[in-house]
């Protein structure tokens, strides 16, 4: 099993851009969601699916859309990318319930200049 | 009060040493805890999982958690290099259906110095 995998690794926008980040996991898992990481403020969830065609507004989701078409893919867009929006991102699955026992990917790196 | 409070580090130990690492939280709801580890530019991963008072062992690793002072710790027993990262505490409390609330910790930045 490939786990949670993550593209791309590193993307810099100017801003305005619009961007997809992909995410994919193979391990069945109903749930899955989206991070942003940044110095001294953890992990913030932006988005997250309680299955296929299900998603959710977290903690941060202003800026950003998700979609969730079939069990294995869930893209997150960045529609008009602001310096704000500077971050490691990263995707989460889990099996028995949001939140619980989470698989990472290992993050893409955005840069809005 | 912040919801879950985490010590940031950095926290430096020689190997072999035991390291204690903790969370406090203020939300007395929360059902379960995590303990995550996250290697420099890599994603977080699963380290430790409870959900009860008391003290679960994996290998070298403990993790205690105490409901009634809302404290758990992540003890490291013959701590090696290797174990050198950011640990990440997490509680997950369940709402029913699907609401639930996952709170990360700040994470501590441990080294252990060969």
């Amino acid at each position: 099993n490939a786990g949670v995998t993550q593209t791309p690794k590193f993307q810099v926008l100017k801003t305005g851009q619009s961007m997809t980040l992909q995410c994919a996991q193979d391990m069945n898992h109903e749930y899955m969601s989206w991070y942003r990481q940044d110095p001294g403020m953890g992990l913030r969830l932006i988005h997250y699916s309680v299955g296929a065609g299900i998603t959710d507004q977290g903690e941060v989701p202003n800026g950003y859309n998700v979609s969730r078409s079939t069990t294995e893919d869930f893209p997150l867009r960045l529609l008009s990318a602001a310096p704000s929006q500077t971050s490691v991102y990263f995707c989460a699955s889990s099996k028995r319930t949001p939140g619980d026992e989470q698989y990472f990917g290992p993050g893409t790196r955005l840069t809005v200049t | 009060q912040k919801e879950v409070e985490q010590d940031p580090g950095p926290l430096s130990v020689p190997e072999g040493a035991i390291v204690s690492l903790n969370c406090t939280y203020s939300n007395s709801a929360f059902q379960y805890f995590m303990w995550y580890r996250q290697y420099s530019r890599k994603g977080p991963e699963l380290l430790m999982y409870t959900y009860s008072s008391g003290n679960k062992e994996d290998g070298r690793f403990t993790a205690q958690v105490d409901k009634s002072s809302k404290y758990i710790s992540l003890f490291i027993r013959d701590s090696q290099p290797s174990d050198s990262a950011t640990y990440l505490c997490a509680m997950l409390l369940l709402g029913g259906g699907s609401n639930y609330k996952l709170t990360f910790g700040k994470g501590t930045l441990l080294t252990v110095n060969p």
